[in-house]
């Protein structure tokens, strides 16, 4: 079955602090994960897409990896910001494109 | 250039009412989704159109659930009746691609819809 489990669910960090979410998918074939940010009330929006090939990619302070092998991935925020508090959600689709599978997200709050 | 626009943002209705909700594409995107996000949940696809077909529709509940997207443009998910564990964020998204997941979506605002 194709699932994309993340971990931790919620994470609370101090501002200025680095943190990482992670990732873990069984999708396959696999084609590509993406990383989205959504805020509170808000549509999820893309910080980075990476196919087999990559293994990091970065988008400002964001800073994924992935490794196709153990087909897992994270999310590297490094000083973070109080903007940086929303839901972090991994997406793995497969290479037919047929199926693109959500995960639950991490919920990161950063505190002043 | 507007992103997914999507109308209204909120509704709260009693069980058993219908509803329905709208969704206006980024101009020139030929993939259109509907998801529907249950409270700490990822976004679970519900439809996704390709200009005005319907390629993938095996997850909407078609008992109650409704959609078309009659000009390959904008779209109109409806509930009819609505149920309480209907409760959720409905989100509409788009892309350029065909690909279910090759091509980066863009999501709009969402309708988060209550049902009393």
């Amino acid at each position: 079955k194709n699932q994309v489990e993340q971990s931790p669910q919620s994470l609370i960090i101090l501002e200025g602090k680095n943190c990482t979410l992670q990732c873990n998918y069984t999708v396959s074939p696999f084609s590509n994960l993406r990383w989205y940010k959504q805020d509170t009330g808000r549509g999820p929006v893309s910080l980075t897409i990476m196919t087999f090939s990559e293994n990091t990619k970065s988008n400002g302070r964001y800073t994924a990896t992935l490794d196709a092998d153990t087909k897992q991935s994270s999310l590297h925020i490094t000083a973070s910001q109080l903007s940086d508090s929303a839901s972090y959600i991994c997406v793995v689709s497969d290479t037919g494109g047929f199926k693109t599978i959500f995960g639950a997200g991490t919920r990161l709050f950063v505190k002043a | 250039e507007a992103g997914v626009v999507q109308s209204p943002r909120y509704k709260i209705i009693e069980k058993k009412q219908p509803v329905a909700f709208w969704c206006n594409p980024i101009s020139g995107h030929n993939t259109l989704y509907w998801y529907r996000q249950n409270l700490g949940q990822g976004p679970e696809l519900l439809i996704r159109y390709e200009n005005e077909e319907a390629v993938d529709d095996s997850q909407l509940p078609k008992d109650r659930f409704s959609a078309e997207r009659l000009k390959g443009v904008d779209s109109t998910l409806k509930i009819q009746p609505a149920e309480l564990g209907d409760s959720a964020v409905y989100l509409c998204a788009s892309s350029t691609n065909g690909l279910a997941g090759g091509i980066e979506q863009f999501f709009g605002p969402g309708t988060r819809l209550t049902v009393l």
